[in-house]
């Protein structure tokens, strides 16, 4: 079993729906928790970071944790074209010695205008 | 400000030769890590390097190695190329050991 288990997809939506991606652990030690965007051909761009439990908002996108369930999600509001990309979701310990982030597949994204 | 930055983009070798990958931190970034990115999978850590040393290893064979120079930058050395090491290969700086990591554009490695 993967440590981050997180569905491929491909996923499609119409322009201007709410986008809902998630991803599953199973290691207790993560405390740290990221988002990375991919488009084609390119590297990771991070999205967002957050620490524990809880939501973060930032414009369109709000991250969710939920470590009572092993679960964080990714929501994108008002989904443009220019979101359709690959969504890499991230996690890490983040304690001394143990600093590597452990990543999803992946969840590629299409925005259809 | 420039972000992470990797050379070569491209790189194409045959099998049992060697290549070097090379990566300059976001500036102010001290720790410098990499991974490799498979066709369709997510990134998959290979090490990372603070002060110079590696610090933490993740289940590459010792083809694999690297070096930190004194104004951070890093290397990636990989001997004997299997074509199983055809991939995109990242490199990630952070401020510090326990912040997160912005990547470079990578670096797309094809072993014939």
């Amino acid at each position: 079993q993967k440590e981050v288990e997180q569905d491929p997809g491909p996923l499609s939506v119409p322009e201007g729906a709410i986008v809902s991606l998630n991803c599953t652990y199973s290691n207790s030690a993560f405390q740290y928790f990221m988002w990375y965007r991919q488009y084609s051909r390119k590297g990771p761009e991070l999205l967002m970071y957050t620490y524990s439990s809880g939501n973060k908002e930032d414009g369109r996108f709000t991250a969710q944790v939920d470590k009572s369930s092993k679960y964080i999600s990714l929501f994108i509001r008002d989904s443009q074209p220019s979101d359709s990309a690959t969504y890499l979701c991230a996690m890490s310990p983040l304690t001394s010695g143990n600093e590597k982030l452990t990543f999803g597949t992946g969840t590629r994204l299409t925005i259809i205008p | 400000d420039a972000g992470v930055t990797q050379s070569p983009t491209h790189l194409i070798k045959t099998r049992g030769q060697q290549v070097t990958l090379r990566c300059s931190p976001k500036s102010g970034h001290d720790t410098v890590s990499w991974y490799q990115q498979a066709l369709g999978q997510g990134p998959q850590f290979i090490f990372q390097y603070y002060e110079e040393e590696e610090r933490q290893r993740g289940n590459f064979p010792d083809r694999f190695s690297g070096h930190q120079f004194p104004n951070y930058s890093s290397e990636l050395n990989v001997n004997a190329l299997l074509l199983g090491d055809s991939a995109l290969y990242l490199c990630a700086s952070s401020p510090d050991r326990r912040e997160t990591q912005y990547f470079g554009p990578g670096t797309r490695l094809l072993v014939l």
